[in-house]
């Protein structure tokens, strides 16, 4: 069965903090696919990244970067200097197989205080 | 680009009502599409899903039906809603969206539907 755990419910930072988001995923699939989204207040879920399970070179985006290791199946995603705009819930999900199913994590609720 | 639209954005229903909920792409042709349904406070969950017109793989037994009349057009119904139909109902299309990121899901502004 497929699974992804995002153990941290809720984390606080004040702004300028560097903050780093846990993913950990579960799959029997050799091929498969994470995601990470963001919700903020408003309610629609934005994309951030894919990653395919045979690249794991790491990727930076600005002040967004994630980590990818197999070894640990992992998918953490790490917001360096976090800014107010930053305060949302993030979501990691992994996908496989026929691709329509999205398994999310419960998510992970980012205050970012001023 | 492509761009996917809902409605009503928000909605109020006493239970036993009807529901209907919309949601249209533009921009692409014979996307996938899907609905979740987010309980407050929760994760996704994946209810509906459709590869084509007439096409629909249900995830979970519910209260819920899905019918995808054209093919940009995904709608999720129910005769008589119940309490426990309260969430945010997201509707996302499936496609590549010209950036180079490969087969993604890309969500809706969703719809709030508080069941009274």
């Amino acid at each position: 069965a497929q699974k992804v755990t995002q153990a941290q419910t809720e984390i606080s930072v004040v702004e300028k903090e560097d903050v780093t988001l846990d993913c950990v995923y579960e799959t029997r699939d050799t091929t498969y696919y994470l995601f990470w989204y963001k919700q903020p207040p408003s309610g629609e879920l934005v994309f951030l990244i894919r990653r395919n399970s045979f690249d794991e070179q790491n990727e930076i985006s600005g002040r967004y970067s994630w980590n990818f290791q197999k070894s640990t199946s992992s998918f953490n995603f790490t917001i360096t200097a976090s800014q107010v705009v930053d305060s949302a819930v993030y979501f990691c999900a992994l996908t496989s197989g026929g691709y329509n199913k999205l398994i999310f994590g419960a998510g992970t609720r980012l205050a970012v205080h001023p | 680009s492509q761009t996917i639209h809902q409605w009503p954005a928000t909605l109020v229903q006493p239970v036993g009502s009807p529901l209907s909920l919309e949601c249209t792409v533009e921009g692409t042709s014979n996307p996938n599409l899907y609905w979740y349904r987010q309980a407050a406070g929760r994760g996704l969950q994946l209810l509906f899903y459709s590869v084509g017109i007439g096409q629909i793989s249900s995830e979970v037994p519910q209260n819920l039906s899905a019918s995808r009349p054209q093919d940009r057009q995904f709608i999720l119904s129910s005769k008589k809603l119940l309490l426990s139909d309260s969430g945010f109902y997201l509707c996302a299309w499936r496609g590549l969206a010209g950036n180079g990121v490969g087969e993604t899901q890309y969500f809706g502004p969703g719809t709030r539907l508080l069941v009274l």
